[in-house]
């Protein structure tokens, strides 16, 4: 089983929709969870950082960590074509652990 | 402006034929690390550096080799490579609120 689970997609949406993108992990450990984007034939960026459970919220993009659950989730509200993309989750203890990254699309 | 750069940004190559991908990184930051990324594995980490002189295997160091001298360098070394490490390669420089990547470095090993 690997420490960090992520549905790899791909996933469809229409131009101003609300999208969710979810992660489970294994490993009680970690304390920080983190969102990346990554666009195609880029590195990833960092999109969101949290460190407790609870909600964190950045202009559309709000992020969400269930730490009784092991659960971590990114909203985009509105969602917008430059918003497909590579989204990665990213949690660490001492090291950081990547999902396999969900392939976004926005519809226009 | 904050950067990490890696060069080459495209590299074809031989088995065997060592080769050198530097990192650089303007934010002085203590750590770095490295990456591979495949399709259907995602990011790997294959090494990293707590700080100058201090650096540690990740998942899958085989076959890689990296040094740090300086704190704003961290090259990653190919000794012998193979087809195995046909790779998409990322650097990564880390403060303690995330990791910032650089642009990637496409290598082919024939």
């Amino acid at each position: 089983q690997k420490e960090v689970e992520q549905d790899p997609g791909p996933l469809s949406v229409p131009e101003g929709a609300i999208v969710s993108l979810n992660c489970t992990y294994s490993n009680s450990a970690f304390q920080y969870f983190m969102w990346y984007r990554q666009y195609s034939r880029k590195g990833p960026e960092l999109l969101m950082y949290t460190y407790s459970s609870g909600n964190k919220e950045d202009g559309r993009f709000t992020a969400q960590v269930d730490k009784s659950s092991k659960y971590i989730s990114l909203f985009i509200r509105d969602s917008q074509p430059s918003d497909s993309a590579t989204y990665l989750c990213a949690m660490s203890f001492q090291k950081l652990v990547f999902g396999q990254g969900t392939r976004l699309t926005i519809n226009p | 402006e904050a950067q990490v750069t890696q060069n080459p940004r495209y590299l074809i190559t031989v088995t065997g034929k060592k080769l050198t991908v530097t990192c650089s990184q303007n934010m002085n930051h203590e750590y770095m690390s490295w990456y591979r990324q495949d399709p259907g594995l995602g990011l790997r980490q294959i090494y990293y550096s707590m700080n100058v002189e201090v650096t540690d295997k990740g998942d899958v160091p085989e076959g890689y080799k990296v040094s740090r001298k300086e704190k704003r360098n961290f090259p990653l070394i190919l000794e012998s490579p193979s087809p195995n490490q046909t790779s998409l390669y990322f650097c990564a420089s880390s403060s303690g609120t995330g990791s910032y990547f650089g642009p990637g470095t496409r290598l082919l090993v024939l």
